[in-house]
């Protein structure tokens, strides 16, 4: 079935320091890719999303691009800040509707002053 | 505009008991998704609701279940309780079944 991977953490990183979260994927078909953050004690936010190769999703500096030949759609940030402190979940869910969401176990992320 | 909203925030119950949860999709959203996040994991699918019917289902027992009503609020109710059961649960809402999805803030559940 659908799966999601993504790099274990945590991750600590300094604020203004360049980030990476990978983020590889099996599925048949082409999946619709999304990006979504958890801050401390609170739910689930969608963050970026890209819905068909080679898109580039963006939010709030972040940005991830849907690579189809590596079925990958890493995280990336040119500047992190402490309030980018959370856990980011990677998910996929088929473009035609018949599955739901199936998310990657998250990546904790520490960005400290 | 509000967001979809879940209620109570947080729940303490004990082992066999059984617990009802609320959700309010965003206003528009006819689709209603449950989630179960055990602690340090991802969102598990537990069921999806659309049109009043279960639509589709994850892995879970039957002593997961649901209900979506005219207004396209959803309960999902848990019977028989384990302490396994103990997590964060999710309501996420869409403009349609295959939509992207919006989360709740979650319930936190404790199982004791």
């Amino acid at each position: 079935g659908d799966s999601v991977t993504q790099m274990e953490g945590p991750v600590t990183l300094s604020e203004e320091a360049f980030l990476t979260i990978n983020c590889t994927y099996t599925a048949t078909g082409y999946p619709s890719l999304f990006w979504y953050v958890q801050y401390p004690g609170e739910g689930l936010q969608l963050l970026l999303k890209a819905t068909k190769a080679d898109d580039k999703g963006s939010n709030k500096g972040f940005e991830a691009t849907y690579r189809k030949e590596t079925t990958s759609f890493h995280l990336e940030k040119g500047s992190v800040q402490v309030s980018d402190s959370a856990v980011y979940f990677c998910a996929l869910s088929d473009s035609s509707g018949n599955t739901p969401l199936v998310f990657g176990k998250g990546t904790r992320l520490s960005v400290i002053a | 505009d509000a967001g979809v909203t879940q209620s109570p925030t947080h729940l303490i119950k004990t082992r066999g008991q059984q617990v009802t949860l609320r959700c309010s999709p965003k206003s528009g959203h006819d689709t209603v998704s449950w989630y179960q996040q055990a602690l340090g994991q991802g969102p598990q699918f537990i069921f999806q609701y659309y049109e009043e019917e279960e639509r589709q289902r994850g892995n879970f027992p039957d002593r997961f279940s649901g209900h979506q009503f005219p207004n396209y609020s959803s309960e999902l109710n848990v019977n028989a309780l384990l302490l396994g059961d103990s997590a964060l649960y999710l309501c996420a809402s869409s403009l349609g079944p295959s939509e992207t999805q919006y989360f709740g803030p979650g319930t936190r559940l404790l199982v004791l």
